[in-house]
C-alpha cells in the first residue's frame, strides 16, 4: 500500500517567491496534519484537517501561510511570500479518526529559502 | 512553553545492551502517548503507544512505561541493535477533550547503537 506522498521532496526558492507543498494522504484516512521541523522548535503542528475541514490552525505562524484540502486525497500548504526563516522540513501525516492517535508521516519536503 | 520534553538530546549504547529513552510532560490532560522513530531523510514512523489507563505496554523488544504521578514515560529497547540507531520522538495527545487528535511532540533523542 502507498504511504503518504509528498511533493516536491526538495524545494529551493528565493525570498519573496510563492511556495506550494503538496500531500496525498493514505487512502481511507480522514485526518490530515501538516508539521514543520526545525532545529530550534522541533516538530510542530501547523494545521489539522478532519474530513477535509480545518479543525485546528493555531500553529500556522502567520498570514503568509495557508493550507487547503479540496478533497479527501489532496492537500496543499502554501507560503506567500516566502522568507529565509521558513526554511525547514515540512511533513504531512494522515490518520484514521476517531479511534486512532497513530499518524502516518510522509517523507517530508525540505524547503530552503535564500 | 514545551509541554513534552526530552531532556537528553543524544544517547549512545552498546549493541545488545538496554537503551532507555526518557520523556516528561507537563499537561495533566494528556491521556495517550506515542513513540516515533525517525531515520535521516525519512518521515517519523510510529513505534509504540500507551494509554493513560495502563502503566506498561510491550511490543517485542520495545516496552513503554508510564508513570502518571511523575508525568514521565520511558521507552526501553532490549536488546539494542545497530539498526535502532535513529532519532526517537515522544508525543502526547488528548488535551482537547477527545475531539482533537493532534499530537504534541518532544524535540527528540538521537540514539546511537554501537556494534
Amino acid at each position: 500500500d502507498a504511504g503518504v506522498i509528498q511533493s516536491p521532496r526538495h524545494e529551493v526558492t528565493e525570498m519573496g517567491q510563492e511556495v506550494t507543498l503538496r500531500c496525498k494522504p493514505i487512502s481511507g484516512h480522514n485526518s490530515l496534519f501538516w508539521y514543520r521541523q526545525t532545529m530550534m522548535r522541533g516538530l510542530e503542528l501547523l494545521i489539522y484537517f478532519n474530513n477535509n475541514v480545518p479543525i485546528d490552525d493555531s500553529g500556522m505562524p502567520e498570514d503568509r501561510f495557508s493550507a487547503k484540502m479540496p478533497n479527501a486525497s489532496f492537500s496543499t500548504l502554501k507560503i506567500q511570500p516566502s522568507e529565509p526563516r521558513d526554511s525547514a522540513v515540512y511533513f504531512c501525516a494522515s490518520s484514521r479518526t476517531p479511534g486512532s492517535y497513530e499518524q502516518y508521516f510522509g517523507p517530508g519536503t525540505r524547503l530552503t529559502v535564500t | 512553553d514545551q509541554q513534552v520534553k526530552q531532556n537528553s538530546p543524544s544517547l549512545s549504547v552498546q549493541e545488545g545492551r538496554i537503551s532507555i529513552l526518557n520523556c516528561d510532560y507537563t499537561n495533566s490532560m494528556f491521556d495517550y502517548f506515542l513513540w516515533y522513530k525517525k531515520y535521516p531523510a525519512e518521515g517519523p514512523t510510529f513505534l509504540i503507544s500507551i494509554s493513560s489507563i495502563k502503566d506498561k505496554n510491550e511490543d517485542g523488544r520495545f516496552t513503554v512505561f508510564l508513570n502518571k504521578s511523575a508525568k514521565h514515560l520511558s521507552l526501553h529497547i532490549v536488546p539494542s541493535q545497530p539498526g535502532d540507531s535513529a532519532v526517537y520522538f515522544c508525543a502526547a495527545s488528548g488535551d482537547s477533550g477527545g475531539s482533537n487528535y493532534k499530537l504534541t511532540f518532544g524535540k527528540g533523542t538521537l540514539l546511537t547503537v554501537n556494534p
